[in-house]
């Protein structure tokens, strides 16, 4: 089965601070995917990746930048944390070729104080 | 844009209850149409999933899509109370993007 793990599980950060959450899949999946998650609001897309070097906006990017340096990882950064980003943050992998299904990793709960 | 939307919110039924959960998107273009099941504190996971019209039965989960309506639906039949959890609806948009509804909190009740 896919497996995609993150880190840290649980951070606490103060608001202005710089925040990366990190992403690791072991899938040789082409495509990764960052998603938050509040109640009410199902999960939002924040950036996803096509493969090494590449990053792309999904529909709430303001605030967060990405990072692909390797097929396996796909970093989360913000540069200057807000209470708002307080948040469960997924990422996930899925394959181009092998159709839609995405595979989530167990989450990163974001406390912004 | 594509958007998905979910009903109920949230829902309790009693063990042993057929459970329907209803999923509507806006993109008649979309080609994928799925549901995932998220367990309290945990990640999401893919449940089923449905490409054409019509319906696909895995055990005693049932999905049915009507392109025309631009719905899907999930059918649980026999509910269990380890069915209980969040369940999220999702649509195709662009390349190999998902579009996930708000999802509906499920309880059954022993």
């Amino acid at each position: 089965e896919a497996a995609v793990t993150q880190s840290p599980r649980n951070k606490v950060a103060v608001t202005g601070g710089k925040v990366t959450l990190s992403c690791n899949q072991t899938n040789n999946h082409n495509n990764m995917y960052w998603y938050r998650q509040d109640t009410g609001h199902g999960l939002r897309l924040i950036h996803y990746s096509y493969g090494a070097g590449s990053t792309e906006k999904g529909d709430i990017p303001d605030g967060y930048k990405a990072s692909r340096p390797s097929q396996e990882n796909f970093s989360l950064i913000l540069e200057l944390a807000t209470p708002s980003q307080t948040s469960v943050y997924f990422c996930a992998s899925g394959a181009r070729l092998g159709g839609y299904e995405q595979y989530f990793g167990p989450g990163t709960r974001l406390t912004v104080l | 844009q594509q958007k998905v939307q979910q009903s109920p919110e949230s829902l309790i039924v009693p063990e042993g209850a057929m459970t329907s959960l209803n999923c509507t998107f806006s993109d008649s273009a979309s080609q994928y149409f799925a549901w995932y099941r998220q367990h309290s504190g945990k990640a999401p996971k893919a449940l089923m999933s449905i490409f054409s019209n019509g319906e696909k039965e895995e055990g005693r989960f049932t999905i049915h899509l009507n392109k025309a309506s631009l719905h899907f639906s999930l059918h649980i039949r026999d509910s269990q109370p380890s069915d209980s959890a969040l369940y999220l609806c999702a649509a195709s948009s662009g390349s190999w993007q998902l579009i996930f509804g708000s999802g509906t909190q499920l309880t059954v009740m022993p």
